[in-house]
């Protein structure tokens, strides 16, 4: 079955830029498209980025998605960071196998 | 204004079965998707499963094949998740979102957490 991989903490100063990865099993990652949801602690998930690199409205544009063929991996950055940027940060795509949706274990942003 | 209003929280013991409602606001409901996704403590998000809020379709995740049913009701424009066979792994918040117009959870409701013990 499909997996996407993200590293288990991120930590980076305001103002700064952040990349968080999520790295897929196996086929191709651009096969289906990527959302990235955003979870501050004790809160419903909002979306960030959907169908890859889109943004809903609201979503200011210091956030911003993208995929790398060669890696298999989608990225989520986020340029000029806030401390309220600070969440846990989760991606999710399609499993074509099986036709579940999978998301990734999670990112948490510390921003200090 | 799309709003969807989960029941509340449940206690269960283990090896009962619960049924937890989100309710959805809006002229939307039979032209959507709806998921269930859930969230064990300082663990992952985790699909569940989704029904075709127009036809009743419904597609499970093999991980909880047999235990989960989604089912709705048109005209209370209410979705519905039954797990059973509750054990102690299973406390979580579970939440029911929209699949949007743009193929991602574009709603989600405010969660209820399902806590399994003795």
């Amino acid at each position: 079955n499909f997996m996407l991989t993200q590293p288990h903490s991120v930590s980076e100063s305001p103002g700064r830029t952040v990349t968080i990865s999520c790295t897929g099993s196996s086929g191709s990652i651009a096969s289906n498209y990527v959302q990235w949801y955003q979870q501050r602690p004790g809160s419903v998930p909002i979306t960030v980025i959907y169908e890859d690199n889109q943004r809903p409205s609201g979503v200011p544009d210091r956030f911003s998605g993208s995929i790398d063929r060669s890696s298999n991996s989608a990225s989520l950055t986020i340029s000029g960071l806030k401390t309220e940027d600070e969440a846990a940060y989760y991606c999710q795509s399609y499993d074509s196998s099986n036709h579940e949706r999978v998301f990734g274990g999670g990112t948490k942003l510390t921003v200090l | 204004q799309v709003q969807l209003v989960q029941s509340g929280a449940e206690v269960k013991e283990p090896g009962a079965s619960v049924k937890v409602s989100c309710k959805a606001s809006g002229d939307f409901f039979t032209s959507y998707a709806m998921h269930w996704v859930r969230q064990a403590p300082g663990q992952r998000l985790e699909w569940m499963g989704w029904i075709n809020a127009g036809n009743g379709n419904t597609k499970y995740s093999q991980r909880f094949q047999g235990r989960v049913t989604i089912t709705r009701d048109t005209s209370a424009s209410t979705v519905y998740m039954e797990l059973s066979s509750l054990r102690s792994e299973d406390t979580a918040v579970y939440y029911c979102a929209r699949f949007g117009p743009h193929y991602y959870f574009d709603y989600w409701g405010q969660g209820t957490l399902v806590t399994v013990s003795s």
